[in-house]
């Protein structure tokens, strides 16, 4: 199996900060590694695809980057509505596994 | 507009069978490419993906739990199923449904399930 270890697992930061969220991949996984943002209560919402593909609908504030078996999730400027905890999921072979979670929370 | 809602029991004795229920709308699991997967979270811990189903009835299971899981279909209907035989407190979870257009894209809010004696 792929392990995917996401860090940190908790971040405090502002509003209008830049903030970035890391999935590494235990092997290559092709780019086969999207991002999606949850809610309490509320369904996860995919935010990227394929490392670097916006979702349709989703402010460009938010974007993905990487390569081989490091994966970056980069919110350009933060606002109120960000703040939910995020994580990753590789589907470049099966099972498909998600990375354990980012909390991002209001400093 | 792609919505998902699951449905489950609530609560359930050890070693008995997990019956879920996944009703969509706005898609339709005839279509090329579409697909339906479980994926269950327990309170506080991280997401685990369970299984798929795709259009041409093609399955694929998580190997950890692939003996204990059933997937189906109804194709009619708009729904999905999942089958847990034999759970366990283990299996205590929010357990999701979401899209397969070639990877997750849509997601259910998520049943939660107990298991408790």
């Amino acid at each position: 199996d792929i392990q995917m270890t996401q860090s940190p697992s908790f971040l405090s930061a502002s509003v209008g900060d830049r903030v970035t969220i890391n999935c590494k991949a235990s092997q290559n996984i092709n780019k086969y590694l999207n991002w999606y943002q949850q809610k309490l209560g509320e369904a996860p919402k995919r935010l990227i695809y394929n490392t670097n593909n916006l979702q349709t609908g989703i402010p460009s504030r938010f974007s993905g980057s990487g390569s081989g078996t490091d994966y970056t999730l980069t919110i350009s400027s933060l606002q109120p509505e960000d703040f939910a905890t995020y994580f990753c999921l590789q589907h470049n072979s099966f099972p498909w596994t998600f990375g354990g979670g980012t909390k991002l929370e209001l400093k | 507009q792609v919505t998902l809602k699951e449905s489950g029991p609530g609560i359930l004795q050890p070693s008995q069978t997990l019956s879920l229920t996944c009703t969509f709308s706005g898609f339709s699991l005839s279509t090329y490419g579409m697909g339906v997967g479980w994926i269950r979270q327990p309170s506080g811990k991280g997401l685990e993906w369970l299984a798929n189903i795709w259009w041409d009835d093609d399955k694929y299971y998580n190997p950890s739990l692939k003996n204990r899981l059933t997937i189906s279909k109804d194709t009619s209907n708009n729904q999905a199923f999942l089958k847990i035989t034999n759970v366990d407190t283990a299996d205590t979870a929010t357990y999701y449904c979401a899209r397969i257009y070639w990877v997750f894209d849509y997601w259910g809010q998520g049943v939660m399930v107990t298991v408790s004696s």
